[in-house]
């Protein structure tokens, strides 16, 4: 069965500092992506960074970045240069081989400190 | 402006009211789904939909009903709500994706309270 997971309830950050967001997954398609989206305060789903199953380079959008790494089954998120407005919940998601299901962590909520 | 629309955002009723919350994409997607989320489980998958008149059960479909009769629209159903249901829920939609790789539109999400 897949199954991803966030260890990191909740994380403190200063801003302008990176920060690191945990995610494990668990799959046996061979094919699957890596998805991590936001939900700032105020509810809506955002979408940042893509990590596709078979991409050899990590991701990178803007001060995001995917650090996978294949064979522990690990897709971290690193935030680099924190700011204020990345105060928010992030979910790692996981879709599988046809697109059919897509499964969500349980977030980690990122708090960053002035 | 490409979007998805749920609607109510808001809503409260009693156990046992069937209600209906409305989703609708601008985008042309085939593929919809919707998720519920409470807090310390994430979002979990309801039901989703291949493409018209294809859906599937996601991880709990129990006590929700679906229809795709059109590409755009994609209502989540609730014959007989109970407050087990009271949830955020959300509504998303992406291209066709074979490989696992696109990501999902959301719209802002129905709060639900059943009492």
């Amino acid at each position: 069965a897949q199954k991803i997971t966030q260890t990191q309830p909740g994380m403190f950050v200063q801003e302008k500092e990176a920060v690191t967001l945990d995610c494990t997954y668990d799959t046996s398609d061979q094919s699957y992506g890596l998805f991590w989206y936001k939900q700032p305060s105020s509810g809506e789903m955002i979408f940042l960074i893509y990590q596709g199953s078979y991409d050899e380079q990590n991701a990178t959008e803007g001060r995001y970045s995917l650090n996978f790494q294949k064979a522990r089954k690990s897709a971290n998120l690193v935030i680099s240069a924190s700011q204020l407005g990345d105060s928010a919940m992030y979910f790692c998601a996981m879709r599988g081989s046809g697109g059919f299901k897509t499964i969500f962590g349980a977030g980690t909520r990122l708090f960053v400190k002035a | 402006e490409a979007q998805v629309t749920q609607n109510p955002r808001y809503l409260i009723t009693v156990t046992g009211k069937k209600l209906t919350v409305t989703c609708s994409q601008n985008m042309n997607h085939e593929y919809m789904s919707w998720h519920r989320q409470d807090p310390g489980l994430g979002l979990r998958q309801i039901y989703y939909s291949m493409n018209v008149e294809v859906t599937d059960k996601g991880d709990v479909p129990e006590g929700y009903k679906v229809s795709r009769k059109e590409k755009r629209n994609f209502p989540l159903i609730l014959e007989s709500p109970s407050p087990n249901q009271t949830s955020l829920y959300f509504c998303a939609s992406s291209p066709r994706d074979r490989a696992g790789n696109q990501p999902q539109h959301f719209g802002d999400g129905t709060r639900l309270s059943i009492l």
